[in-house]
């Protein structure tokens, strides 16, 4: 069974960026697509983008193009999000996800989630 | 904003049944997914596609669709249930997922 294990709880500057890793535990990612999501306190849920690694195919929201970048390393077997250009609104607990499936689709189905990472802008 | 518009909250008497709707005009082209998620937890799968419940998740749980409307029925709903659910889809433009903009399930 193929975990997702995510980086620890950041605080940026803004006008910085951050990084939050998504490692699969027990396994690699070649089998799977991975997506990034965000909920910022108190809000809903909200898609940032998806990557399918063994293709390196990505989609971002239109929201976060330009902005974010999802990348993977099927070495050693961690998907990547970045967020630049941070703000205090990007304040939230980003969250990577995983499908057992190699292609895009009407719909998410995430059936393996990372516990989440909290990112904090403050000046 | 989203394109995929849920109630903001329902309520429902233990053992009754609770009907949670996302409307969406690109969801009459495309299924959907719905997600469970409780205080402090990742969200939890819970059905997708025509009428598909991942294993683990109980048969008191069905999906349906007409129109530009998808439904997530709760049949004997339990206190465990009690929960924020949102739905999961393309947007309009059909480039890229989006979800609805969730619905809070209070089990009374």
């Amino acid at each position: 069974q193929v975990h997702l294990v995510q980086s620890g709880a950041e605080v940026k500057k803004p006008g910085s960026s951050v990084k939050v890793s998504c490692k699969a535990s027990g396994g690699t990612l070649n089998s799977y697509t991975i997506s990034w999501m965000r909920q910022s306190p108190g809000q809903g849920l909200e898609w940032l983008g998806t990557i399918i690694p063994v293709s390196g195919s990505t989609n971002y929201a239109q929201k976060f193009q330009g902005r974010v970048s999802i990348t993977a390393d099927e070495f050693t077997s961690t998907a990547y999000m970045e967020l630049s250009r941070l703000r205090s609104d990007d304040t939230a607990v980003y969250y990577c996800g995983k499908e057992e499936r190699v292609t895009f689709h009407d719909y998410l189905q995430i059936e393996s989630w990372g516990q989440g990472t909290l990112v904090t802008v403050a000046s | 904003s989203s394109e995929l518009t849920q109630d903001p909250a329902v309520s429902v008497a233990l053992g009754q049944t609770v009907r949670i709707t996302c409307q969406g005009d690109s969801l009459r082209t495309f299924y959907a997914s719905w997600y469970q998620q409780k205080p402090g937890q990742a969200p939890l799968l819970v059905m997708y596609g025509k009428n598909t419940r991942p294993s683990g998740i109980p048969d008191r749980f069905s999906g349906s669709f007409s129109g530009n409307t998808v439904t997530l029925t709760i049949t004997g709903a339990q206190a465990e249930d009690e929960a924020d659910y949102y739905c999961n889809s393309r947007d309009s433009s059909a480039e890229y997922y989006v979800f609805g903009t969730g619905t809070k399930v209070t089990v009374l």
